[in-house]
């Protein structure tokens, strides 16, 4: 079945590091991939996504490519802030499947 | 575009009670509807898929009988959940997709935290 493992978190930076998340993901189909953000009391939020290989998703200052020859989809920014503080979810929907597939989550705290 | 917001934000209701919970699509009109259910610090735990007009695909473990979905047209979805238990506090989260599910961008609802005393 579909699977996304995300890096356990928290992570934790000062602010205008640089930030990597990992994910990557098995899946029987072509996924698209996601990151979701969410803040706080909050739902999610799509933050970028990417459908096919080698597409980079972009979004905010994050980015993300799909890497199928590694079913890797890690999320960057190269410079944080303490708004960036959240928990993000790596996320793929298989064009096989209408079951989405979430990771467990990274929660990310910045400091000033 | 792509709005998708949920009614309550938040609510507390006695055991024994049921709790009504929308969902709507805001500015599409939304195939499918997915309702999840969010422990503290943990990930979205799919509880069921419901198509409009269909009935709903609970996931294994999800009492159906005990949360009821209903998705009566495009744009709206809801979750009952019938006689409120304190293990049934929890954040529950909807999300809709206009493109019939299979690899579609999901669009998430605000989340609803729900305290059973």
């Amino acid at each position: 079945g579909n699977s996304v493992t995300q890096m356990e978190g928290p992570v934790t930076l000062s602010e205008e590091a640089f930030l990597t998340i990992n994910c990557t993901y098995t899946a029987t189909g072509y996924p698209s991939l996601f990151w979701y953000v969410q803040y706080p009391g909050e739902g999610l939020q799509l933050l970028l996504k990417a459908t096919k290989a080698d597409d980079k998703g972009s979004n905010k200052g994050f980015e993300a490519t799909y890497r199928k020859e590694t079913t890797s989809f890690h999320l960057e920014k190269g410079s944080v802030q303490v708004s960036d503080s959240a928990v993000y979810f790596c996320a793929l929907s298989d064009r096989g499947s209408y079951i989405p597939t979430f990771g467990r989550g990274t929660s990310l705290i910045v400091h000033p | 575009g792509a709005v998708v917001s949920q009614h309550p934000s938040w609510v507390i209701c006695k055991s024994g009670t049921s709790v009504k919970i929308e969902c709507r699509s805001l500015d599409f009109q939304a195939t499918t509807m997915f309702w999840y259910r969010q422990f503290p610090k943990q990930s979205l735990m799919l509880m069921a898929t419901s198509n409009e007009g269909s009935k709903a695909t609970y996931e294994q473990g999800v009492e159906k009988d005990k949360f009821l979905i209903n998705h009566a047209s495009l744009t709206l979805s809801t979750l009952t959940v019938t006689s409120a238990h304190p293990e049934d506090s929890s954040f529950y989260i909807c999300s809709a997709s206009s493109g019939g599910g299979a690899g579609d961008t999901q669009y998430f609802g605000p989340g609803t935290r729900l305290t059973v005393l």
